[in-house]
């Protein structure tokens, strides 16, 4: 079974600070995506990352697909009250299909 | 909206209920799932169907019941349900290949009483 363990679990910041959240597995991914729920809806699609070392920037968020491709970072600057919510990765093995597995979450508020 | 609806939002029942959640996706999506989703624990693969035929059942107990009559719409039927079944459930369609993602609903909030 392959698990993707995401740090922290809980993050509250300032309006304005920058943050860096972790998205770790002892197994090689494919591709990874990141999702953002805000509370009362689901999960939306943020980005999928490819290729190992790979770094996607949307806006104020920066993706990072590791080397080896067992982990992920996501890395917010200048957070806006507007990036509360729930922040989910999910991996898709080799020869699974369309079947993603995803980590517990970081639950981040920030704060005006 | 997403594309993916899901009714109801809310549903509060008792364990000796039948009750039915409802998912329906007009994005030509080929694979439909029902996660549940706990506090404080991660996404929980339910079922999944593919071109209407279920190609996983992740040990759900049988209380969960899941009708997919076509690419469009799934079902999860619920009977005899436990207080500890109380969870957001959310359904996620996809086009059958991961790199376009999957569009979750925005889930039905069950409680069991």
């Amino acid at each position: 079974t392959q698990l993707l363990e995401q740090s922290p679990q809980f993050l509250s910041i300032q309006e304005g600070e920058n943050l860096t959240v972790y998205c770790n597995s002892s197994s090689v991914f494919s591709s990874l995506q990141w999702y953002r729920q805000e509370p009362g809806e689901g999960p939306v699609l943020l980005v999928t990352v490819v290729t190992g070392g790979e770094v996607k920037k949307l806006k104020r968020l920066t993706f990072q697909f590791g080397d080896a491709r067992k982990d992920s970072s996501l890395h917010i600057t200048a957070a806006q009250t507007g990036d509360t919510g729930l922040y989910l990765c999910a991996g898709a093995g080799y020869n699974a299909g369309n079947m993603l597995t995803f980590g517990g979450g970081t639950r981040l508020m920030v704060k005006p | 909206e997403t594309g993916v609806t899901q009714t109801p939002r809310h549903l509060v029942m008792g364990m000796t209920n039948k009750k039915s959640l409802k998912c329906e996706q007009h994005l030509g999506h080929n694979a439909m799932y029902w996660y549940k989703q706990s506090a404080k624990k991660p996404l929980e693969l339910m079922f999944v169907y593919n071109f209407k035929e279920q190609t996983e059942n992740n040990s759900v107990p049988s209380r969960f019941s899941p009708e997919c009559p076509n690419s469009s719409h799934l079902f999860l039927h619920l009977h005899t349900l436990q207080p500890e079944d109380s969870a957001l459930y959310l359904c996620a369609s996809s086009p059958g290949d991961w790199e376009y993602g999957y569009t979750f609903g925005s889930g039905t909030r069950l409680t069991v009483v």
